[in-house]
């Protein structure tokens, strides 16, 4: 079955850097668009970028645009997040979904970011 | 403040129907179809609805969804227990290049 699973999350401080992982499984990952979407404490869900098939096309929300990276490894069936000068306002719980370029259909758990000295 | 417009909550008796709406505007759902989500704390949300009326397989058809114009809902019958979760409504929007999420709603059932 379709299996997201994020990993990287942690502790950092304001303006440290991250880069988040997400291991999928179950489906033929070169197929499809992935997503990172992200979710603040007692906030509502907030999609951040989407990267195509190939890796050709890439979209990022606002908050994401020039501070955050996403790239995959079509060999390995890993998406990646890189986020940089780290802000208190991006701690939250990371998404990584399958999909973007049309319904993002499938989630992970999600990994914990906390921006805090 | 999100893009699409969600009520922060609504709540209804087992058996009942309840209806969440989603407003938003012509650059988002009234150029593209609506998603829907079920989220329940500490769980990964869940595909209820895409293209604003499907149901992927294994989602109750107890769960409907439908379009108006640059508004969208979500009906859910005959609520049970097992209901009781955050839903988000979600589309692609032409003008910020983006998808966008509603606040979500917190359906209580009594």
């Amino acid at each position: 079955q379709v299996q997201l699973v994020e990993s990287g999350g942690g502790l950092v401080k304001p303006g440290g850097s991250l880069r988040l992982s997400c291991a999928a499984s179950g489906f033929r990952f070169s197929d499809f668009y992935m997503s990172w979407i992200r979710q603040a404490p007692g906030k509502g869900l907030e999609w951040l970028s989407y990267i195509s098939t190939r890796g050709t096309n890439t979209a990022y929300a606002d908050p994401a645009k020039g501070r955050f990276t996403i790239s995959r490894d079509d060999r390995s069936n890993l998406v990646y997040l890189q986020m940089d000068n780290l802000r208190a306002e991006d701690t939250a719980l990371y998404y990584c979904a399958r999909g973007g370029g049309s319904a993002i259909d499938r989630w992970g758990q999600g990994t914990m970011v906390t921006v805090s000295s | 403040q999100s893009v699409l417009t969600q009520p922060p909550s609504t709540s209804g008796t087992p058996g009942q129907t309840v209806t969440i709406s989603c407003s938003g505007s012509s650059s988002n759902i009234g150029s593209n179809t609506v998603t829907w989500y079920q989220h329940l704390l500490g769980a990964a949300p869940i595909l209820l609805i895409f293209g604003s009326y499907n149901r992927p397989s294994g989602v109750p058809d107890r769960f409907s969804g439908s379009t108006s114009g640059t508004s969208a809902s979500l009906a859910i019958s005959g609520l049970r227990s097992e209901d009781e979760a955050d839903y988000y409504c979600a589309t692609w929007d032409n003008s910020l290049s983006a998808w966008v999420f509603g606040g979500g709603t917190k359906v209580t059932v009594l």
